[in-house]
C-alpha cells in the first residue's frame, strides 16, 4: 500500500542552524502539507503546497520556514537559523486532491534542538 | 477561529470493554477525520464523516457524526490491546479548506 516516507526519523541540531526535512508524498497525490506536533501539544498546521506553490501557511510559517519541492517525489521543508522552540515532531502529508480529500500522514521526523 | 475538545483526555480500560471518545467542535463541522497516533508513529487514518447523522465502522471501530455536526464519537467495541494509543480529531477549518485543526488527543491503554 503507498505510503508517505520522512527522512530522517531523528534529527538533532545546534541552535541557529539550519535544517532540511524531508517527505515523499504518496506518487499520485497533488496537496501537500506540513504539520508540527511539539510535545503535549495540539499538531498544527504549518504549510499547504499545490501546483508547485504555497497554497496557504499559518502564523507559524514565518520566514524562517521554506518549503521546495526539487524534484517530482520529494518535499522538503527548509528550517533556517533553528531555535530551541522549533524543537518537535514534523509531520508530511499528502492528499490525492480536491476539496476535503483525506490527508495521509508520514511517520514524522522528530527535532531537537540544543 | 475553530477549536477542537477531546474528551476524555486519557482512559484505560480492561480488554473487552467498551469503550467512547468525543469530540466537540466550536463551529459547524465541514469534514472530520479521525486518526491514531502510536508513539514514534505518525497518524493513521481511521475514518473520515461529513454529513449530518453519519456513521462508518472499520472492524471494531465505530465513527459518528451528530445531526448538527459539531460532535463526533469514536466507539471502540471489545477493546483489544492493538488499539492502545492515542486518538486524535482532525477537521477542515472550512468548507473546501485544506488545512486541518486537531483535537489534543485522547491516549488509550488496554490492559490485557
Amino acid at each position: 500500500e503507498p505510503e508517505v516516507t520522512q527522512t530522517p526519523s531523528h534529527q538533532v541540531t545546534q541552535m541557529g542552524q539550519e535544517v532540511i526535512l524531508r517527505c515523499v508524498p504518496i506518487s499520485n497525490h497533488l496537496y501537500f502539507y506540513w504539520y508540527r506536533q511539539i510535545l503535549g501539544q495540539k499538531v498544527e498546521f504549518l504549510v499547504s503546497f499545490y501546483n508547485n506553490e504555497i497554497s496557504e501557511k499559518s502564523e507559524i510559517f514565518d520566514d524562517q520556514f521554506s518549503v521546495e519541492r526539487p524534484d517530482g517525489s520529494n518535499f522538503t521543508l527548509k528550517i533556517r537559523s533553528t531555535k530551541l522552540e522549533d524543537s518537535a515532531m514534523y509531520f508530511c502529508a499528502s492528499s490525492e486532491g480536491a476539496a476535503s480529500g483525506t490527508q495521509y500522514f508520514g511517520p514524522g521526523t522528530r527535532l531537537l534542538v540544543l | 477561529s475553530q477549536e477542537l475538545e477531546q474528551s476524555p483526555q486519557s482512559l484505560i480500560v480492561q480488554e473487552g470493554k467498551n469503550l467512547t471518545i468525543n469530540c466537540t467542535s466550536s463551529k459547524t463541522l465541514y469534514g472530520l477525520y479521525w486518526y491514531k497516533q502510536k508513539y514514534g508513529e505518525g497518524l493513521i487514518f481511521l475514518m473520515m464523516l461529513q454529513k449530518g447523522g453519519e456513521e462508518k465502522s472499520h472492524e471494531k471501530i465505530t465513527a459518528k457524526l451528530d445531526e448538527k455536526k459539531q460532535q463526533s464519537s469514536l466507539h471502540i467495541t471489545a477493546s483489544q490491546p492493538s488499539h492502545a494509543g492515542t486518538y486524535l480529531c482532525g477537521a477542515d477549518s472550512g468548507r473546501g479548506n485544506r488545512k486541518l485543526i486537531w483535537g489534543l488527543g485522547t491516549s488509550l491503554a488496554v490492559n490485557p
